[in-house]
């Protein structure tokens, strides 16, 4: 079945920079896009950036330039490198997978790690 | 980008009742690429519907959908106390994708 885990979330200081990974399972993982979604405390949802099979990359205005997503096929993992932390991207981060051939409904999510970025 | 606004904000029902959610777009959205999710309180939302009136695996018929354009609905025709939720629909034919601001649909 598919599994998705994400770990990573930690408490941060702004200006901090923070690496959250997501370890799948159960599906092949370069034949999917793949999405990092996240929820701020009591707020909706906000997408912020896919990773294609193909490795081609996407992200929110919100998150250009500041984060940074990658993936090992191999280890069938997805890694989200955030830099320049703001109090605004306080949230619980979402892994998640999209249908195949879409590149961003999403069937699968994982349970969700929790960034804060506070002083 | 395309903006969804979700209404009400709060649909205060009993079990039994009917639901009717609403999502507006700020533009048409193409094929009617647009989703719904449903997330209770510390999880993760789960996918509904798709293509405005699919259900998605697993999903009971008395979730249905429907609409195209800029003007969308979600129908529970008769509420389960598991369907007390907070619900979100998705455009996923433009990028980049959006989301509603979510219903809570409680008791």
């Amino acid at each position: 079945q598919v599994q998705l885990v994400e770990s990573g979330g930690a408490l941060v200081k702004p200006g901090g920079s923070l690496r959250l990974s997501c370890a799948a399972s159960g599906f092949r993982f370069s034949d999917y896009y793949m999405q990092w979604i996240r929820q701020a405390p009591g707020k909706g949802l906000e997408w912020i950036s896919y990773i294609s099979g193909f490795t081609s990359t996407h992200y929110a205005d919100s998150v250009k330039g500041r984060f940074t997503v990658s993936k090992d096929t191999a280890e069938n993992s997805l890694y989200l490198q955030m830099s320049s932390l703001r109090a605004e991207d306080t949230a619980v981060y979402y892994c998640a997978r999209a249908v195949r051939g879409n590149s961003y409904l999403i069937d699968y999510w994982g349970q969700g790690t929790l960034v804060t970025v506070s002083s | 980008e395309i903006v969804l606004t979700q209404s009400p904000g709060t649909l205060s029902l009993s079990p039994g009742e009917r639901a009717t959610l609403s999502c507006r777009a700020s533009q048409s959205i193409t094929s009617s690429y647009l989703a719904w999710y449903q997330q209770k309180p510390g999880q993760a939302p789960r996918l509904l519907m798709y293509g405005a009136s699919s259900r998605a695996t697993g999903i009971p018929d008395r979730f249905s959908g429907s609409g195209s354009g800029t003007d969308f609905t979600l129908t529970i025709s008769r509420l389960e106390p598991e369907d007390f939720a907070v619900y979100y629909c998705q455009q996923y034919g433009t990028s980049p994708t959006t989301f509603g601001q979510g219903t809570k649909v409680d008791i």
